[in-house]
C-alpha cells in the first residue's frame, strides 16, 4: 500500500523565493495535517484539514504561509516570500478520523532558504 | 494548547540496559499516543492508549498510561541499537478540534 506521499524530498531556494510543497495522503483517510520540525521548536501543527477544509490553521505562522486541499487526494504548503527562518523538515500526516486515529506521515521534504 | 512535558530530553544507554520515558500532563488527558521517529526518518505510530490504567506491549515496548490519565509512559526492556531515535508522545487538543500536540520526544541512544 502506498504511504502519504509528499514532493520534492529536498529544495534549496534562495530568500524571497516561492516554495510549494506537496502532499498526496492515503486513499480514504478524510483528515490530513501539515507539520514542521526544527531542533529548536520540536513537531508543530500547522494546519489541519479534515474533508479537505481547514479546521485549525492556528499554527500557520504568518501570512506568508497558505495551505490548500482542493481534492481529497491532494494538497499544497505554499510559502511566499520565503525567508531563512523557514527551513525545517515539513511533515505531511493522513489519518482516517482526526487525532482519535493514527496519523500516518510521509518521508517530509528538507527545506533549506538560503 | 496544553502541551505535555516528556522526560527526559536525552538518555544514553548501553546495549542491553532498559530505557524508560515519560510523558506527564498537568491536566486530564483523553488518549496518548506514542511514535518513534528514527533519525533522518519520519514520526511512526507505535500505539495508542485511551483508558485510565491501561497497559500494552509490543515485544520489548510496555506503554502505560496513568491511573489519572495525566501521564503516560514508554519502557523498553534490554534495549537495542535498532531503538534509537526520537520517542515521542502525543494528546488529543482539548479543544476538540481533532488535532493531535506532541511532546518534545526522549532521544535515545545506544551504545553498542
Amino acid at each position: 500500500d502506498a504511504g502519504v506521499i509528499q514532493s520534492p524530498r529536498h529544495e534549496v531556494t534562495e530568500m524571497g523565493q516561492e516554495v510549494t510543497l506537496r502532499c498526496k495522503p492515503i486513499s480514504g483517510h478524510n483528515s490530513l495535517f501539515w507539520y514542521r520540525q526544527t531542533m529548536m521548536r520540536g513537531l508543530e501543527l500547522l494546519i489541519y484539514f479534515n474533508n479537505n477544509v481547514p479546521i485549525d490553521d492556528s499554527g500557520m505562522p504568518e501570512d506568508r504561509f497558505s495551505a490548500k486541499m482542493p481534492n481529497a487526494s491532494f494538497s499544497t504548503l505554499k510559502i511566499q516570500p520565503s525567508e531563512p527562518r523557514d527551513s525545517a523538515v515539513y511533515f505531511c500526516a493522513s489519518s482516517l478520523n482526526g487525532g482519535n486515529q493514527p496519523q500516518h506521515f510521509g518521508d517530509g521534504t528538507r527545506l533549506s532558504i538560503l | 494548547g496544553q502541551q505535555v512535558m516528556q522526560i527526559p530530553q536525552y538518555q544514553h544507554v548501553q546495549e542491553g540496559e532498559d530505557f524508560t520515558t515519560y510523558c506527564n500532563s498537568s491536566t486530564t488527558l483523553s488518549n496518548i499516543q506514542w511514535y518513534k521517529q528514527r533519525p533522518g526518518g519520519h514520526p511512526v505510530f507505535l500505539i495508542q492508549l485511551v483508558k485510565s490504567g491501561e497497559v500494552k506491549k509490543q515485544k520489548r515496548l510496555t506503554f502505560q498510561f496513568g491511573e489519572a490519565k495525566k501521564n503516560s509512559s514508554l519502557h523498553i526492556t534490554a534495549t537495542q541499537t535498532t531503538d534509537v531515535g526520537t520517542y515521542f508522545c502525543a494528546h488529543l487538543d482539548p479543544s476538540n478540534t481533532g488535532k493531535l500536540i506532541f511532546g518534545q520526544g526522549t532521544t535515545l541512544q545506544v551504545k553498542p
